[in-house]
């Protein structure tokens, strides 16, 4: 199957500073890829669509101007947290699309842990 | 697009049994996703099954979906200790991004 990776696998930070995470696709081009979020014992929440070479499509309720996304490359998406705070300590998980005739298939990263102190 | 939820939330089996797992959903669909999710990793796909069929294997997994019921259903055969992990399925209109419910927590213990 498609590999997708992601870097750092965790990260602390202090309360105000920004942290940068990479989702890439390894052996594979995407045009589009997914951020997810996912806080202890529950469910995966979308953040939002990242598309090659245009904006993200923003989930409501997800702030655009504090969780920045990038995806200036076929292989490459990234998620910035600007002034973390503590609130955004959380699982974060990034997901590539696969065409597979007729249907796409998502290949998930093996998610970034981030804690803010 | 829409979440599936999944049924029971939780599964204790022993090493060896078959466990079974539910997926419901609301609306039309393109195909259904299964994933399994052991603790603090990413998901992994584990089947992908399209609306015109009925089912699919892979290994020791077996899956189905009934789309006049809206329901799909994830069988795990001879279960091993490694199958511990949560999994989630994601009904999926084509080319949406997937939603994922609350899934099934399944513990196998040996």
């Amino acid at each position: 199957g498609a590999v997708v990776s992601q870097h750092p696998s965790w990260v602390i930070c202090k309360s105000g500073t920004s942290v940068k995470i990479e989702c890439r696709s390894l052996d594979f081009q995407a045009t589009t890829m997914f951020w997810y979020r996912q806080f202890p014992k529950q469910s995966l929440m979308l953040m939002a669509t990242s598309n090659e070479g245009s904006k993200a499509t923003y989930e409501q309720g997800v702030e655009k101007d504090k969780f920045l996304i990038n995806h200036a490359s076929l292989t490459l998406s990234t998620l910035t947290v600007t002034s973390a705070h503590p609130e955004d300590s959380s699982f974060y998980i990034c997901s590539a699309r696969v065409p597979t005739g007729g249907a796409y298939e998502q290949y998930f990263g093996p998610g970034t842990r981030l804690t803010v102190t | 697009s829409q979440q599936g939820e999944e049924d029971p939330q939780a599964l204790s089996i022993q090493e060896g049994e078959n466990a079974t797992m539910n997926c419901s959903y609301k609306t039309s669909i393109n195909n259904l996703q299964w994933y399994r999710q052991n603790s603090g990793r990413g998901l992994v796909h584990l089947i992908l099954i399209r609306s015109n069929e009925r089912e699919k294997h892979s290994g020791r997994l077996r899956v189905t979906l009934d789309t006049s019921k809206k329901s799909s259903s994830l069988l795990i055969t001879a279960s091993r200790a490694a199958d511990t992990a949560s999994y989630f399925c994601a009904p999926n209109q084509a080319g949406t991004a997937l939603i994922f419910g609350k899934g099934t927590t399944l513990s196998v213990s040996s």
